[in-house]
């Protein structure tokens, strides 16, 4: 099956600077990789997702990079907030089946 | 849109029993997921189901956990009997199980077993 790989497992950054978070995946047929953002107690949100025929997609702050050559993916957050402090997980997802798997998570804290 | 409802938030039992937890997914979500998530730690699949049948459980641990979706809607997870190592969260998930679809969880249920 699928195996995805999270790095950092931790994260601190100042405010006002760029946090980046990487992923690797195994399984060449993963197509969709969403990251999730986790407050402490909260369910995971969706924060943002990309295709696996896209490189790169912003929202804002907020950008994932894709590259399906090397297998792996990122997250970056620029101009970082103290409301960025959280959990963060990448998953990939083989479309057939729809099955998402998922990294071990980056706490990121952003220090004032 | 009303999101993904699970009951109970929070569940303390003692080793060797059983509990059951409650999921209600979005409306129209054919796809239904349960992971467990054990602190510090990514969600873990326990099983997926598309309407009422299953797609995988092959991480289930079968011998101890059970799980239906009767008329593909609500979903019901059940652990007997409990084991310290399933002190986790439970969280419910759906999806409208189209290509390139986001789950959406539910809050989760905190689990403790003493």
């Amino acid at each position: 099956g699928e195996n995805v790989e999270q790095h950092p497992s931790t994260l601190s950054v100042q405010e006002g600077d760029s946090a980046v978070i990487k992923c690797t995946y195994s399984d060449s047929a993963s197509n969709y990789f969403p990251w999730y953002k986790q407050e402490l107690g909260k369910r995971p949100q969706l924060i943002i997702d990309i295709r696996s025929n896209v490189g790169e997609k912003k929202d804002q702050r907020i950008a994932v990079t894709l590259n399906k050559t090397a297998k792996h993916f990122s997250l970056h957050i620029t101009e970082t907030q103290p409301e960025d402090s959280a959990v963060y997980f990448c998953a990939a997802s083989v479309g057939t089946g729809n099955q998402f798997y998922f990294g071990t998570g980056t706490s990121l804290t952003v220090i004032p | 849109e009303a999101g993904v409802a699970q009951s109970p938030r929070y569940k303390i039992i003692e080793k060797r029993q059983s509990v059951a937890f409650w999921c209600n997914p979005i409306s129209g979500h054919a796809t239904l997921y349960w992971y467990q998530q054990i602190l510090g730690q990514g969600p873990k699949l326990l099983i997926q189901f598309q309407n009422n049948g299953v797609v995988d459980d092959s991480q289930l641990p079968k011998d101890r956990f059970s799980a239906e979706r009767l008329k593909g809607v609500d979903s019901t997870l059940k652990i007997q009997p409990a084991k310290l190592e399933d002190s986790a969260v439970y969280l419910c998930a759906s999806s409208a199980g189209a290509f390139f679809s986001p789950l959406h969880f539910g809050n989760g249920t905190r689990l403790t077993v003493t």
